[in-house]
């Protein structure tokens, strides 16, 4: 059972460059979220799913896009990446009303 | 939005001590999760916890919904114990189960 498991660990990019993040679980979970992370600044909530087809913007959406085809996996996109997008990015997933459980992280650099 | 506010925000103690760490949030909440983030980065859920007391080994932990705040109690520590610790809370209205992390407490734990 491996959980949640995010693609890739890390990776740098040129400014403007773009990318995607994949994320998969396989709990059978409904909710599926993107989260990023900085330093002294706790867990911001980029984007969310509440199941197959759906997604909304959580906290800091901007620069960013998602994608729930399938209910297993989460895609997270950036279109023209910017420096301030440099961040450790955090996928999840829970059922309804219960635990959250995290991806090992993806850390992106923009240059 | 909610707030969340942990403290101590930095905690430095010797092997065996205990220690009480604490979450206040500002609104009612249907969920409240704690999570250890260990110094590779791993976020590992230690629990979900909306209201009452649980325990898992040297860890408990206690929800006081009504008057907003909840602490996790760390026994008999150990080396292993470092990093960070988070709290994180869902509003019941707006679904998806959508977290709010406060900014954590970093704890150290030395021979």
């Amino acid at each position: 059972n491996a959980g949640v498991t995010q693609t890739p660990k890390f990776r740098v990019l040129k400014t403007g460059q773009s990318m995607t993040l994949l994320c998969a679980q396989d709990m059978n979970h409904e909710y599926m979220y993107w989260y990023r992370q900085d330093p002294g600044m706790g867990l911001r909530l980029i984007h969310y799913s509440v199941g197959e087809g759906t997604t909304a913007k959580g906290e800091v959406p901007d620069g960013y896009n998602v994608s729930r085809l399938k209910k297993q996996n989460f895609l997270l996109g950036l279109e023209s990446a910017a420096p301030s997008q440099t961040s450790v990015y955090f996928c999840a997933s829970s059922g309804i009303e219960s635990r959250a459980f995290f991806g090992q992280g993806t850390r992106l650099t923009v240059v | 939005g909610i707030q969340v506010e942990q403290s101590p925000p930095d905690l430095i103690l010797q092997e065996g001590a205990n220690s009480t760490l604490r979450c206040n949030f500002s609104d009612s909440v249907n969920n409240l999760q704690w999570f250890h983030q260990n110094p590779w980065g791993q976020l590992i859920n230690l629990f979900y916890i909306p209201s009452g007391t649980k325990q898992n080994g040297r860890l408990s932990a206690t929800t006081v919904a009504t008057e907003r705040y909840s602490l996790l109690y760390i026994s008999s520590s150990q080396t292993t114990d470092s990093g960070v610790y988070f709290c994180a809370v869902a509003l019941p209205a707006g679904g998806g189960n959508k977290l709010t992390f406060g900014t954590g407490t970093q704890l150290k734990v030395e021979l």
